[in-house]
């Protein structure tokens, strides 16, 4: 059974560090396209990032810099690692497996609160 | 990277017919047929119900159905049902190789 579970969130405080993680079963992560997407409170969805098969990545244009996505294989876990954080930045993070034409499975979410 | 455009609403009673619009641009709807659309119920994550304008993945209903002309592309749900309430986003792949989602509609079954 394909399953996704996201975890890392929590409350931090504007230009904070936090890396997320999504930790796959029942598939390979490094075979497949991995997406992140964020919904900030009572918002609607709003792309992150994507990590190609290959390793190719692509990013926001709102967290390009900030934002790096990332692999580990033997852990079969995906990452984001969020720094400089803005208090915009607060939102639910889901992972998701595919590329965003096509993401068939997805996590529960994890709520990453930026605030002083 | 400007969000694509929905209603912010659509309503129908049950069995009927309603349809949600998402416009774009040549470089975003218009230029490329990886446009997708996400049901969301309150408090959970995501479901993909289209994928590449108007495929449907396993298991979900034949009455969505999806479609685009130009920069526009559009999600029919036939024959409404309760269930069907729920928040519905349309999503496309850009000329700059990220992704974008629409605003966002609010289905209401009446």
């Amino acid at each position: 059974e394909v399953q996704l579970v996201e975890s890392g969130g929590g409350l931090i405080q504007p230009g904070g560090s936090l890396r997320l993680s999504c930790v796959a079963s029942g598939f390979t992560v490094s075979s497949n396209y991995m997406t992140w997407v964020r919904q900030a409170p009572g918002k609607g969805l709003e792309w992150v990032s994507v990590i190609y098969s290959g390793g190719s990545t692509y990013y926001a244009d709102s967290v390009k810099g900030r934002f790096t996505i990332s692999r580990d294989n033997s852990k079969n876990t995906l990452y984001l690692q969020m720094n400089s954080l803005r208090v915009e930045d607060t939102a639910v993070y889901y992972c998701a497996r595919g590329d965003l034409e096509k993401a068939d499975y997805w996590g529960q979410g994890t709520l990453v609160t930026v605030s002083s | 990277q400007s969000a694509l455009t929905q209603p912010a609403s659509v309503s129908g009673s049950p069995g009927q017919s309603i349809t949600i619009s998402c416009t774009g641009t040549s470089s975003d709807v218009g230029g490329y047929n990886y446009v997708s659309w996400y049901q969301q119920h309150p408090g959970k994550a995501p479901k993909l119900m289209i994928y590449e304008v108007s495929n449907r993945p396993s298991g979900v209903s034949n009455r969505f159905s999806g479609s685009k002309s130009g920069n526009t592309a559009s999600l029919t749900i036939s024959g409404l049902q309760a269930e069907d309430e729920a928040d519905y986003y349309c999503s496309s792949y850009t000329s700059s190789s990220t992704r974008v989602f629409g605003t966002g509609t609010k289905v209401t079954v009446l």
